[in-house]
């Protein structure tokens, strides 16, 4: 079974402050990706990723940067978080031709920004 | 721009009845769809799919529904059962969307009534 894990499930963090949300997924997909979900706006993407160092916006990029140093691992950064990024951040993983567009998520992070 | 567009935000159906969700697209481009399931404080999780190219899926009590002249799909649940209780998102891709990005509706909250 795939496992995508998320650093946190629930973070409470200041206004101003730098965020990091980490996600490992186990089974060696080249492509991660990095939503947050709202009520009534659905899931929108932020970022992805498919293969090491490698990164491309998704529809809602603004106030937010990734990193991905190794496969498993897929980091999001809020550089100076602000009232408006309290969400619901859920990190997913796909195999380009194993899953076919099927993605595997993680739990989610809960984050507030106070 | 909504792409994929889940207009009912929210449905109740009794236990043992059918449940229909709906999912409106507006962009020809999209070639795939799926359906996923997620429960309160947990990731979401895929439920079934079809391609393009046919106008029907079964899976088990699940059958997803293609009508491509009018952008249209449906998630058939039949019979419904209280653990059915979920948020519902479709989502689309396609072949010419690059990394296989998933493209979400807004969600259907489905309440299954005992």
């Amino acid at each position: 079974d795939v496992k995508v894990t998320q650093s946190s499930r629930y973070l409470v963090k200041r206004t101003g402050e730098k965020v990091f949300l980490e996600c490992v997924q186990d089974m060696d997909h080249e492509n991660m990706f990095w939503y947050r979900q709202d009520p009534g706006l659905g899931l929108r993407l932020i970022y992805f990723s498919y293969d090491v160092k490698m990164k491309e916006k998704g529809d809602i990029p603004e106030g937010y940067s990734v990193s991905r140093e190794k496969k498993e691992r897929f980091s999001l950064i809020l550089e100076s978080a602000s009232t408006n990024q309290t969400s619901m951040y859920l990190c997913a993983s796909s195999q380009p031709g194993l899953t076919g567009y099927e993605q595997y998520f993680g739990p989610g992070t809960r984050l507030t920004v106070t | 721009d909504q792409q994929v567009k889940q207009n009912s935000p929210s449905l109740s159906v009794q236990e043992g009845r059918i449940s229909i969700l709906n999912c409106d697209y507006t962009n020809s481009m999209f070639d795939y769809f799926l359906w996923y399931k997620k429960y309160p404080a947990e990731g979401p999780t895929f439920l079934i799919s079809i391609s393009s190219i046919k106008d029907k899926n079964e899976d088990g009590r699940f059958t997803v529904f293609l009508n491509k002249s009018a952008k249209h799909l449906s998630l058939h649940i039949v019979p419904s059962q209280p653990g059915d209780s979920a948020v519902y998102f479709c989502a689309a891709s396609g072949s010419n969307f690059g990394n296989e990005k998933l493209t979400f509706g807004t969600g259907t909250r489905l309440t299954i009534i005992p």
